[in-house]
């Protein structure tokens, strides 16, 4: 039982770049979400998945988009990445309204 | 969606001080999580509060949710080394297609010995 898994666990990037985040639970979760965090800013949500087949923008939805390829993964994608998506990425899964799980993160760098 | 503001944004105390961050809402909060996340870690879940006027306590660590359910602290008596880190309060807001959480923007914990 892995929980929830992410991958890269670290990346650079070159502006411009087109990079997908990976994410994965094994706790039979319907509910997924993507999260970036910033110094002092929190943990703000990008996107979310409510159940297969559906997804929803936060917060923070520009220069991303998300696939909720099935109810184990839901992957994020940057089509062309800029400075300003330098972050530290967290996927999280849950039962609605319920407490959240977190991968270990992705650390991105771009230049 | 709700919000909540934390406060304080850092906090440093000698081993053995107690701690005490605070989240506020100018709404009624349905309830409100707790979450730690250590240095080059991730959020880990503490606890969840539901009941107006609940205090739950996990060993040294107070959970209180206010009479009102627009306030919360979680409060830490005789802090230890291993308590550094950032704790983030978290309360559910409504997305066109179900839930998800508002994260406080962190209270970050360093405990000197």
């Amino acid at each position: 039982n892995a929980g929830v898994t992410q991958t890269p666990k670290f990346q650079v990037l070159k502006t411009g770049q087109s990079m997908t985040l990976q994410c994965a639970q094994d706790m039979n979760h319907n509910s997924m979400y993507w999260y970036r965090q910033d110094p002092g800013m929190g943990l703000r949500l990008i996107y979310y998945s409510a159940s297969e087949g559906t997804t929803d923008k936060g917060e923070v939805p520009n220069g991303y988009n998300v696939s909720r390829l099935n109810k184990r993964e839901f992957s994020l994608r940057l089509e062309s990445a800029a400075p300003s998506q330098t972050s530290v990425y967290f996927c999280a899964s849950s039962v609605p309204q319920e407490t959240q799980y977190f991968g270990p993160g992705t650390r991105l760098l771009v230049l | 969606g709700q919000q909540v503001m934390q406060i304080p944004q850092y906090q440093h105390v000698q081993e053995g001080e107690d701690f005490t961050t605070y989240c506020n809402s100018s709404t009624t909060l349905s309830n409100i999580q707790w979450y730690k996340q250590r240095p080059g870690g991730h959020p880990v879940f503490l606890i969840q509060l539901v009941k107006s006027g609940e205090v739950k306590k996990q060993k040294r660590l107070t959970f209180q949710f206010g009479e009102a359910k627009k306030n919360s602290s979680l409060h830490i008596t005789a802090t230890q080394t291993t308590d550094v880190g950032t704790y983030f309060c978290a309360v559910n807001s409504a997305l066109n297609s179900g839930y998800a959480l508002n994260f406080g923007k962190g209270t970050s914990l360093l405990v000197t010995p």
